[in-house]
């Protein structure tokens, strides 16, 4: 069954760290891979996703992810953390099985302290 | 301009009500979706349209249909709510199926 998992309800990172959020994933097939950020009280927005090519994505508010094939993995990660990067963050996967729905991760809620 | 917008905001009705949400796109695009996010901010696709057909139907209790009068809106009707139908209700698009979503800012709709 494809599947997408955030092993951590919450990341709690200091501001001018870097942070990580991490994904994993079950598919079969190639993977497209997508992260979003969704701040208090608005709709998700799209940051990057991976379909083919290089491993390193990057993508909006100097995001990045890692596409690590062989752990079946999509981690998330920025140089160094904001304050107003604090928010809840998704990963998704393309399931070409079911009409090409996304599988949608639990989220992870990314908390960076001043 | 908005890409993709929702009316109303705030829902607030009581059980037993009929209501309905719209949702409308300007950015072009052949798909759009309506999720359910509950309390727990899980995410869940109630349904999709591709060029006004409908593409996937969740198990959504039949009281939720949408309604496509063209490819830039789709409503959400809501027949007999109940408590449980409280959550925030998300609209989206995509230029096709599988392409990254675009989402409008949520209908919270509360149930007493």
């Amino acid at each position: 069954a494809q599947s997408v998992a955030q092993p951590e309800d919450q990341v709690n990172v200091a501001e001018g760290n870097p942070l990580t959020v991490k994904c994993t994933y079950s598919v079969s097939g190639n993977p497209y891979l997508f992260w979003y950020v969704q701040y208090p009280n608005r709709g998700l927005q799209f940051l990057l996703k991976y379909i083919t090519g290089d491993n390193l994505v990057k993508g909006s508010y100097g995001f990045e992810a890692e596409f690590n094939k062989s752990q079946t993995s999509f981690h998330l990660k920025k140089p160094s953390a904001l304050v107003s990067d604090s928010a809840l963050y998704f990963c998704a996967v393309r399931d070409i099985n079911s009409n090409y729905q996304l599988i949608w991760g639990a989220g992870t809620k990314l908390i960076i302290k001043p | 301009d908005t890409a993709v917008s929702q009316t109303p905001k705030y829902l607030v009705t009581q059980m037993g009500n009929d209501k309905s949400i719209k949702c409308e796109q300007n950015l072009g695009h052949d798909t759009m979706y309506w999720y359910k996010q509950d309390s727990k901010k899980f995410l869940k696709i109630m349904f999709s349209y591709n060029n006004k057909e409908l593409i996937i139907n969740e198990t959504v209790p039949n009281r939720f249909s949408p309604k496509s009068p063209d490819k830039a809106h789709l409503n959400l009707h809501i027949n007999s709510l109940e408590l449980g139908d409280s959550a925030v209700y998300f609209c989206a698009s995509s230029q096709d199926l599988g392409e990254e979503q675009f989402f409008g800012p949520g209908t919270r709709l509360t149930v007493l």
